[in-house]
């Protein structure tokens, strides 16, 4: 079935260094991928999305990338702030459904001064 | 704020009582997604509406559990006969409902415990 899975469950970076978040998905014929960002007690953020014609985009201190070659998905974070720390989850829009989208377990991020 | 909110943020209930959670999306926004959320998890899709049509129902939900958006606007979602493995952050979201990308943006949940 699909699934979304991330190689790490918690991360930890040193403060103004860069972080990168890593994800595997298994559904080859996905082609649409989401990296949120959900601060305790609160929703999922949108972050930043990619298309599977893409294997690259930036946005504000964020880039995620993607090899559909090995079906793995990464979230880098550039100068990473204090206000980064967050369980990260990359996500999927399923093929199967105009709609639903497909969570990986999340990866958490802390911040050390 | 004009994102999606949720109503209320938390809710203590005894075991086989109904319960009932709301949902406004943000304005204009023609799809709206229930997700279900367990500590340490990923959230999981419950279902979802293009305006007020339920379109698709995963089979986590439950005959005890019912959806409406009744007017294409705000949606409301009941758990009857509650269960302590109902407990869980419920989370709302909402789009434009165009284009293959549709960016789903969340509200701030409500976190259900089940005693």
């Amino acid at each position: 079935g699909e699934s979304v899975g991330l190689h790490l469950p918690t991360l930890s970076v040193q403060e103004g260094d860069n972080s990168i978040i890593n994800c595997a998905y298994s559904n080859s014929a996905s082609d649409y991928f989401i990296w949120y960002k959900q601060e305790s007690g609160k929703g999922p953020q949108f972050i930043i999305d990619i298309r599977s014609n893409m294997d690259k985009r930036q946005g504000q201190r964020v880039t995620v990338l993607l090899n559909k070659t090995v079906k793995h998905l990464s979230l880098q974070i550039a100068a990473t702030q204090p206000g980064d720390s967050a369980v990260y989850f990359c996500a999927e829009k399923g093929k199967s459904s105009a709609s639903k989208i497909i969570f990986g377990s999340g990866t958490r991020l802390s911040i050390r001064p | 704020d004009t994102g999606v909110s949720q109503d209320p943020r938390h809710k203590i209930t005894k075991r086989g009582q109904n319960v009932t959670f709301r949902c406004d999306p943000i304005s204009e926004h023609n799809r709206l997604y229930w997700y279900r959320q367990t500590l340490g998890q990923g959230p999981e899709f419950l279902t979802y509406f293009q305006n007020e049509a339920q379109l698709e129902k995963s089979r986590l939900l439950s005959d005890r559990f019912s959806a409406e958006r009744p007017k294409g606007s705000f949606s409301t979602l009941e758990i009857q006969r509650t269960e302590q493995g109902d407990s869980a952050m419920y989370l709302c979201a909402s789009s434009v409902g165009q284009g293959e990308t549709d960016t789903q943006y969340f509200g701030p949940g409500t976190r259900l415990t089940v005693l």
